[in-house]
């Protein structure tokens, strides 16, 4: 069975201390890795998809790295707008086209 | 705004009804999936219909059920509604639902409160 773990859970920085979210994973296949933004009350918004390992991916403050084994998304000096959710899942070749998500990583950025 | 609507964004009912949830993809998409999500679960799929047929299942309830119909927009039943059924639910769509990479995109939700 698929799994994805992200850790921490929760996670609090000043504005402008960079930090990094963990998204472990086991799949029997990865066809990609998918990362999303989730603000409360909100559906999760598309961040990135990695293929294989080595590959990193880069949108204003974040970049998302995949090894064969785990993910990181690196925030390079957050702002407060970072506060979010933020989402793992991983698509398998022999799962058809579902995600598996993971528990998330709740981010507050303070001033 | 991704693009993909739901309606509605909010539906409050009690114990044993049934409730119909709506979707409309983004344009030129054929694939709708659904997703569950609830404080101890977090977000589960549930199912996906690609071009009006039946894609792939997930945890689905036997009480719920889904549909596609010609102009692509999916609605999703959920019948004898228990306490528990109480969560968002999420309609995602993506432009492929074969072997080619895709990304979903996920609407704004409906919450579901079952009283």
């Amino acid at each position: 069975e698929d799994q994805v773990t992200q850790s921490p859970e929760a996670l609090r920085l000043q504005e402008g201390e960079s930090s990094s979210l963990n998204c472990s994973y086991t799949v029997s296949g990865l066809r990609g890795l998918f990362w999303y933004r989730q603000d409360p009350g909100k559906g999760p918004e598309f961040l990135f998809t990695l293929y294989s390992a080595g590959e990193e991916k880069e949108k204003e403050r974040l970049k998302a790295t995949l090894t064969k084994k785990e993910s990181f998304l690196h925030i390079t000096a957050p702002k407060p707008e970072d506060s979010a959710t933020y989402l793992c899942a991983v698509q398998a070749w022999n799962a058809g086209n579902m995600l598996t998500f993971g528990g998330g990583t709740r981010l507050m950025v303070k001033p | 705004d991704s693009g993909v609507t739901q309606t509605p964004k909010h539906l409050i009912t009690a114990t044993g009804q049934r409730v119909t949830l709506r979707c409309s993809p983004r344009s030129g998409d054929l694939s709708v999936y659904w997703y569950q999500q609830s404080l101890d679960q977090g977000l589960q799929f549930l199912i996906q219909y690609y071009n009006g047929e039946e894609r792939a299942k997930g945890n689905i309830l036997e009480r719920f059920s889904a549909q596609q119909f010609p102009d692509l927009h999916s609605e999703l039943n959920l019948s004898s509604l228990e306490l528990g059924d109480s969560a968002l639910y999420f309609c995602a769509s993506s432009a492929s639902g074969g072997s080619s990479y895709n990304e979903q995109f996920f609407g704004p939700g409906t919450r579901l409160t079952v009283l």
